[in-house]
């Protein structure tokens, strides 16, 4: 089954740099489909945080970054603040599932 | 401002159909796919599938092939998630989302429509 994979919880102290795994395998990020990211703040809809692996809409702050590594992914949310609290996805493409995929969701607390 | 407003939210038995929309607007809307999602309760993300509402060619989901419908109006820029008995595990929130890039490979989901709030229960 096609699976992203990403921890369920990250927290940090405001200010601090964290970051959440996005794990897939060859047939989604390993075959070289873009990666993207979401932030859903509790109570409203999905917003698009990162696409591409490292680009950033117009509006999200560049405390958002994204990598991409073989197989895995990876958002990097540096200087924490209050409001970045929330859960976050990753999504990409599976040719197997011949659709697209988004990951389990991590829930970022900030200490 | 590129937008998607969904249809409010339902309250439903077990055994009723619905039908669900999200209207675009501020685009050009016959000519980008739309993404359905469903969050179930305290969950993630799940993609339902997708349809071209310039003529309606829908894609599902192996897990909601049979289960769901889509269909569209581009008369006035909407398309439609439609059940035709739903069950108690229905209940979740359904979001639309608009596919952006030029290929399968590159493409995301921007913007998202607000989420419709489905409740089946007897």
């Amino acid at each position: 089954q096609s699976v992203l994979t990403q921890p369920p919880s990250v927290s940090g102290a405001p200010g601090q740099r964290v970051t959440i795994s996005c794990t897939g395998s060859r047939s989604n990020i390993g075959a070289n489909y873009d990666v993207h990211w979401y932030q859903q703040v509790p109570g409203t809809a999905p917003k698009l945080l990162i696409y591409s692996h490292t680009n950033r809409p117009s509006g999200v702050p560049d405390r958002f970054s994204g990598s991409k590594s073989g197989t895995s992914a990876s958002l990097a949310i540096t200087g924490l603040q209050a409001e970045d609290e929330g859960d976050y996805y990753c999504q990409s493409y599976d040719s197997t599932l011949s659709g697209w995929l988004f990951g389990g969701g991590t829930k970022v607390t900030v200490l | 401002e590129v937008q998607l407003v969904q249809s409010g939210a339902e309250v439903k038995k077990p055994g009723e159909s619905l039908k669900i929309s999200c209207q675009g607007s501020g685009y050009e809307f016959s000519t980008h796919w739309i993404a359905w999602v469903r969050q179930l309760p305290g969950k993630g993300l799940e993609w339902m599938g997708i349809i071209y509402p310039g003529d309606s060619d829908s894609r599902y989901s192996p897990t909601f092939e049979g289960q769901v419908t889509f269909s569209a109006d581009k008369s006035i820029n909407t398309v439609y998630l439609q059940w035709s008995s739903l069950k108690a595990s229905d209940t979740a929130i359904y979001y639309c989302a608009r596919r952006v890039g030029t290929s399968t490979a590159y493409n995301w989901f921007d913007p998202w429509g607000q989420g419709t709030l489905v409740t089946v229960s007897s």
